[in-house]
């Protein structure tokens, strides 16, 4: 089955700064690829997901790039602040509709 | 609108005991998923339904496992003589028919003592 693999596990970034946390993925037939952002005790909530035809996609201060060929993907969040402050999951899936498979998390904190 | 809902929020139980785990999905969601999250992981896929039917189940760990979805809206993840590393958040989510966005309720937590 697929494999996500996410890092690093945990990222300390000053407010103001740029954080990058990268994912690969196993199955090539994976094309859709999400990610979420869960602060403490709360709900997973998706920020901005990724289809494979698309190589690029931003939303305001957050970016994801895929790389099919490499089998990788990564997200992008310029300009940070506190309130950036959770952990977020990568995730990958083959269809529309199907389960997501997750990474493992990234621990990202902004320091004021 | 009224986002996924699950109940109860919270959940402890004794080894052994048999507990259910209830899921609201968003109005119209046709599918509805079942993930497990255990402390300072991601979530882990169980189950998916598409309408009344379980389209995959691979996730389900072992026969002490079982969902239900019997009318296509509200399900029921149910597990039989609960054991200790059983104790995880439970997760649902759902969306509409067709399309990828899964959108997650806040989860149950369940402890088994």
């Amino acid at each position: 089955g697929e494999n996500v693999e996410q890092h690093p596990s945990t990222l300390s970034v000053q407010e103001g700064d740029s954080a990058v946390i990268k994912c690969t993925y196993s199955d090539s037939a994976s094309n859709y690829f999400p990610w979420y952002k869960q602060e403490l005790g709360k709900r997973p909530q998706l920020i901005i997901d990724i289809r494979s035809n698309v190589g690029e996609k931003k939303d305001q201060r957050i970016a994801v790039t895929l790389n099919k060929t490499a089998k990788h993907f990564s997200l992008h969040i310029t300009e940070t602040q506190p309130e950036d402050s959770a952990v977020y999951f990568c995730a990958a899936s083959k269809q529309a509709g199907n389960m997501l498979t997750f990474g493992g998390g990234t621990r990202l904190m902004v320091k004021p | 609108g009224a986002g996924v809902s699950q109940t109860p929020s919270n959940k402890v139980t004794e080894k052994g005991k048999y507990v259910e785990l209830r899921c609201d999905p968003i109005s119209g969601h046709t599918a509805l998923y079942w993930y497990r999250q255990s402390l300072g992981q991601g979530p882990e896929f169980l189950i998916y339904f598409q309408g009344t039917g379980a389209a995959d189940d691979s996730g389900l760990p072992n026969d002490r496992f079982f969902a239900v979805r019997p009318e296509g809206s509200v399900s029921t993840l149910k597990i039989q003589r609960t054991e200790r590393g059983d104790s995880a958040v439970y997760l649902c989510a759902s969306s509409l028919g067709g399309a990828d966005t899964q959108y997650f309720g806040p989860g149950t937590r369940l402890t088994v003592l």
